[in-house]
Formats: C-alpha cells, structure tokens, sequence
C-alpha cells in the first residue's frame, strides 16, 4: 500500500468554487509535498509543508499538516479551469518522493 | 531558471526489444530519478542517481538499467520490453541529496510495446 495516499479519487467543483484535497500518511516526515500534474505534462510542486508547520499558504493555495492525525490537506479557493489536474500528497522515502495515487480534480465553468 | 528535457516524447517498441530513454537538467541539480507513473497507480520509483556515475535501485528497478555518464544526464534502459506495457516514465531532479528539497520533472516518455 501507499506511504502515502490521497482520500478521494476524484472531485468535481463548478469555477469560482472551493476545493479540497485530503492526504493520509504513514510514516514519520520531515516535510509533505502536494504536487498538481496537468495532462501532458510532469508533476509540479505546489506547496511543501515540514513537519513544524500546521498551514502553508502559496496564492490561492492553502496546506494545512497535523503531525497527530498523520493527514494533510490542499485546499483550493476561487477555483479556475485551468486548476483541472491531478494533485498529489508525496513524502520522501529512502532518496524518493513517494506519491499517492492523486485526486483529479476537475473544475467547470 | 532551469529545463528537464525527455527523449523521445513518445517510444513504440516491440516485444522483447531493448529501448533506452534520455533525460538532461540544466539546473545543474546533484540528484536525478526515473520514476514509472501507470494509470491508477501513482508514481513509482525506478532508479536514482546522487552525483555522476552514482547509481542507487529504487523499487521497481527489475527489468532496467540506469546510467549517469554525466551531472547533466540521466539515461534509462528498459531490458526487455514486455507486450502490452503501457506507461509514462518520469525523470526529475533535485538541487541536493536531502530529503525536503522540491522535486522538478521533465514532461515524460510515454511508452506502448505493441
């Protein structure tokens, strides 16, 4: 199974809307990363969060990490077509990121 | 700035073939990886690459090979190509060899052995 892993395969919001992803991890962690990957194209990260941080904010973009629950989330407000994608929670394991199965996220007008 | 460039973008092979893939960074980035992203399975690691000529197995490395000739240049080589395979694998780079560094991916091979 998944080191980590995100919580709903696939979430659909019209524009203008908010959005959030879960993600449940299994190991202890320095830092979560949340990646978006359009088609086509290669993951980019978004936002990483360490472990001493609850929330991390990157424009419309908010992370929030609880260490106890071992869970995060990516929140989207004002949601856009364009932000359709696949995002994904990864953590580092051994020297590799280690992703979950993603949640695609489809926004329409 | 800085660029991951793949080669080719989209590779047909046949059963049984040996097919390389390349990937160049010019972030002048220390470590490199290849990782394989199936549909429905997120992404998988393949192989890394620390420095130069340094080679470190990721889980799913059976059935490849990897070379780091150069700190630009990470090249992968699937042995023997299994009918049907359909997937798209992914290099990325980082600056480090830590472990809270981001992570920049090339845009992916996508590979169909027919």
């Amino acid at each position: 199974s998944q080191l980590a892993e995100e919580n709903s395969w696939a979430l659909s919001v019209h524009e203008g809307e908010s959005v959030t992803v879960n993600c449940s991890y299994k190991t202890s962690i320095t830092a979560l990363q949340w990646y978006r990957q359009k088609s086509g194209k290669g993951p980019a990260q978004l936002i990483l969060i360490r472990s001493n941080e609850r929330e991390k904010r990157n424009g419309r973009l908010r992370a929030t990490l609880d260490t106890s629950s071992q869970s995060s989330s990516l929140s989207i407000t004002a949601t856009r077509c364009e932000d359709t994608a696949v995002y994904f929670c990864a953590t580092y394991y051994a020297q590799g990121l280690t992703f979950g199965l993603g949640t695609r996220v489809s926004v329409f007008p | 700035g800085g660029i991951i460039t793949q080669t080719p973008k989209f590779l047909i092979g046949q059963e049984g073939q040996k097919l390389t893939l390349k990937c160049q960074q010019n972030f002048n980035h220390d470590t490199m990886y290849w990782y394989r992203q199936d549909s429905g399975k997120g992404l998988r690691l393949i192989y890394y690459s620390i420095t130069e000529n340094d080679l470190q197995k990721g889980d799913l490395s059976e059935g490849y090979d990897a070379s780091r000739e150069k700190k630009s240049s990470f090249s992968l080589t699937v042995t023997s190509a299994q009918k049907n395979e359909m997937a798209v694998f992914l290099c990325a780079s980082h600056r480090g060899t830590g472990n809270q560094d981001t992570q920049y991916f090339g845009p992916g091979t996508r590979l169909l052995v027919l």
